[in-house]
């Protein structure tokens, strides 16, 4: 089973309020997670990315929560500003030779209030 | 501009008709990949190419037809198309082996209207 399951489908916070968007998977053989940002008109871009090894990366205001046993994973937004408003899609993959296939939760639709 | 490149933005056809969406990247990746983006749905991939040559296809109907010519472009052939194939098409470029951990490099899709 290769599905990532999302929560929640959309999220309103306040200006300077922490965000939090969850995710699950079910395969164990996933040994890459990264989150991704979409902008309206944009393909979806990086954010930010964890190994199953680790459980906790944070770069600037972007904080992913690792939790292996659980098979969970979140992306915590410090001091969530207006700009942060995106629909955020976390990721997983398998390791597969020179192409690796990403396979997508459904989707977080941000908004965050000035 | 990300360093993938995708045409036309927009695409309006008619069901019989026949169309090509166009992907160029030049950042040295050496795999590209077709996604369709609906809404309230997840990423869906539907075509792999790995060093031109293609790694997967997801059960995607035969109307879609991907073609690979090189390293740096990418096509996605539509004919006979159905209203419900409306979406955003994604193409994305990736660097091989390790190199993996850079991610995945989007372009800004083609967004398609079946009529």
């Amino acid at each position: 089973q290769q599905q990532v399951k999302q929560s929640p489908q959309s999220l309103i916070v306040q200006k300077g309020g922490i965000s939090i968007i969850n995710c699950a998977y079910e395969n164990t053989a996933f040994d890459y997670f990264p989150w991704y940002q979409q902008f309206p008109g944009k393909g979806p871009a990086l954010l930010i990315a964890i190994r199953p090894d680790v459980s906790e990366k944070k770069e600037g205001r972007f904080t992913i929560s690792f939790n292996k046993s659980a098979k969970q994973f979140s992306l915590h937004i410090m001091d969530s500003q207006p700009g942060d408003s995106a629909t955020y899609f976390c990721a997983a993959t398998l390791p597969s030779g020179s192409a690796r296939q990403l396979t997508f939760g459904s989707g977080t639709q941000l908004t965050v209030l000035p | 501009e990300t360093g993938v490149t995708q045409t036309p933005r927009h695409l309006v056809m008619g069901m019989t008709n026949k169309k090509s969406l166009k992907c160029e990247q030049h950042l040295g990746h050496n795999a590209m990949y077709w996604y369709k983006q609906s809404a309230k749905k997840p990423l869906e991939l539907m075509f792999v190419y790995s060093l031109e040559e293609r790694v997967e296809n997801n059960s995607v109907p035969s109307r879609f037809s991907p073609e690979c010519p090189n390293s740096s472009h990418l096509f996605l052939h539509l004919h006979t198309l159905q209203p419900e194939d409306s979406a955003l098409y994604l193409c994305a470029s990736s660097p091989g082996g390790g190199a993996y951990l850079y991610g995945y490099t989007f372009g800004s899709g083609t967004r398609l209207t079946v009529v």
